[in-house]
């Protein structure tokens, strides 16, 4: 069966410390692998995305994320974390040709302390 | 102004009621969709279209229903709600599939729904 997990619910951390929030998913095609960031009040907006090639992938705001196939796994990464990243962050799978199956997990929330 | 729109943002109705959310769009895109959150559960899809003519069932479609007025246009309803559709409700919105569609869904700000 499709799914995706984010093994963390809530992640507090310090304005400045990094920051890395995992997602295991699994999914019976190729998967393309998606995070989003969802601010209080707010729609959910793209952070990145993997499709192929480089296994690691740069997005906005200044997060990146590694696809690991052999742990099944896209975990997301900031190597140091602002006030305004604080949010819920949700991953998703999907397929091409297929979007209409997108799978998302139950989302991250990340507290930033001062 | 918001590419996705969604109205109204929020909403308090009493169990059985018919509700209508309603979504427009200005990205041009063929495909929309809407999807329900609840905490700790992530989204979950209700209905997809990916033209006025084309719509189709997610996973939790029963008790909803959906309109395609027109390309810019999905509505959702609930023609008797009760109180576990109480949840927060996004509109989102895609690219065809082929050559450069990014898979990127585009959300509006959301439509909470309270059923008491």
């Amino acid at each position: 069966a499709q799914s995706v997990t984010q093994p963390d619910i809530h992640i507090t951390v310090s304005e400045g410390a990094s920051l890395e929030l995992r997602c295991n998913y699994s999914y019976g095609a190729t998967p393309y692998l998606f995070w989003y960031v969802q601010s209080p009040g707010q729609g959910l907006q793209l952070l990145l995305k993997y499709f192929s090639g480089d296994t690691l992938v740069q997005g906005i705001k200044g997060f990146e994320a590694e696809f690991k196939r052999s742990q099944s796994s896209f975990n997301l990464r900031k190597p140091s974390v602002h006030w305004s990243d604080a949010a819920e962050y949700f991953c998703a799978v999907g397929a091409l040709g297929n979007f209409n199956k997108f799978y998302f997990g139950s989302g991250t929330k990340l507290n930033v302390k001062p | 102004d918001a590419d996705v729109t969604q109205t109204p943002r929020n909403r308090i109705t009493k169990t059985g009621k018919r509700i209508m959310l309603e979504c427009s769009q200005t990205k041009g895109h063929d495909r929309m969709y809407w999807y329900r959150q609840d905490p700790g559960l992530g989204l979950q899809l209700i209905y997809y279209s990916f033209d006025v003519k084309d719509i189709n069932k997610g996973e939790i479609s029963d008790g909803y229903s959906v309109s395609r007025q027109a390309q810019a246009k999905f509505s959702l309803s609930l023609e008797s709600a009760i109180p576990n559709q109480t949840a927060l409700y996004f509109c989102a919105t895609s690219e065809n599939d082929g050559g450069g569609n990014t898979g990127e869904l585009f959300f509006g700000e959301g439509s909470r729904l309270t059923v008491l």
